[in-house]
């Protein structure tokens, strides 16, 4: 799986948007980019994926450059819950039904909403 | 659905001793996987199972074993504690392309 490259950390006010970069420049045309978040001590929760078109469910939007070799998650109007530490991942998409391949996390980036 | 569920969520055992940890995926889903978490090394790919068999391992001692039963819930097993082995131990389930995390077991080694 293609490695990732994260800032450590990152501050946001309460209310406003929250970007967080994340490059994968080694990445492969069959690789997806997922996100992921941890808040302290559960477990981490899927946020969104994407391959190469921008996508958007409730949480988050996901921009991915055209080069497809960085991308941004987007929390719109982040608010305190949202402190947590945020798992940029690529990898492949399962191919047989059911299956699901490992996950390879790297240190990710802790973001701090700030009142 | 409810979601994942793990067993027990902390755990205190002392060196040399061995243990047992339980995950209850959501259901209708198959695949199980384990990982570790420690604040030195992060979250680590312990193993996966599907429909009852080992497909992926990651790069852990013998020591470190699971096993997935008919039901799809998976249980595994540390033998010969060592005090490196304390950390939280996650379960995910995935039916499709998105794991699903439990909340964990905290296993502290004394």
């Amino acid at each position: 799986d293609a490695k990732t490259t994260q800032p450590p950390s990152m501050d946001c006010a309460e209310g406003r948007a929250a970007n967080l970069p994340c490059n994968h420049s080694t990445i492969s045309g069959n690789e997806y980019v997922y996100w992921y978040r941890q808040i302290h001590s559960q477990g981490p929760q899927y946020i969104i994926h994407g391959l190469k078109n921008n996508e958007t469910n409730e949480m988050a939007s996901l921009i991915i450059t055209e080069d497809r070799k960085s991308s941004t998650l987007i929390l719109p109007h982040a608010t305190l819950r949202d402190t947590a530490v945020y798992y940029c991942i690529v990898r492949e998409n399962t191919i047989s039904s059911g299956s699901a391949r490992q996950l390879t996390f790297g240190s990710g980036t802790q973001l701090t909403v700030l009142p | 659905k409810a979601g994942v569920t793990q067993t027990p969520r902390y755990l205190i055992k002392t060196r040399g001793q061995q243990v047992t940890l339980s995950c209850s995926p959501i259901s209708g889903h198959r695949s199980v996987s384990w990982y570790q978490q420690t604040p030195g090394q992060g979250l680590q790919f312990l193993f996966e199972y599907f429909s009852e068999t080992q497909r992926n391992k990651g790069n852990f001692p013998g020591r470190f074993s699971g096993r997935q039963f008919s039901n799809s819930r998976s249980e595994m097993n540390v033998s010969t504690l060592e005090l490196g082995d304390s950390a939280l131990y996650l379960c995910a389930s995935s039916e499709n392309n998105e794991q699903f995390f439990g909340p964990g077991t905290r296993l502290t080694v004394l």
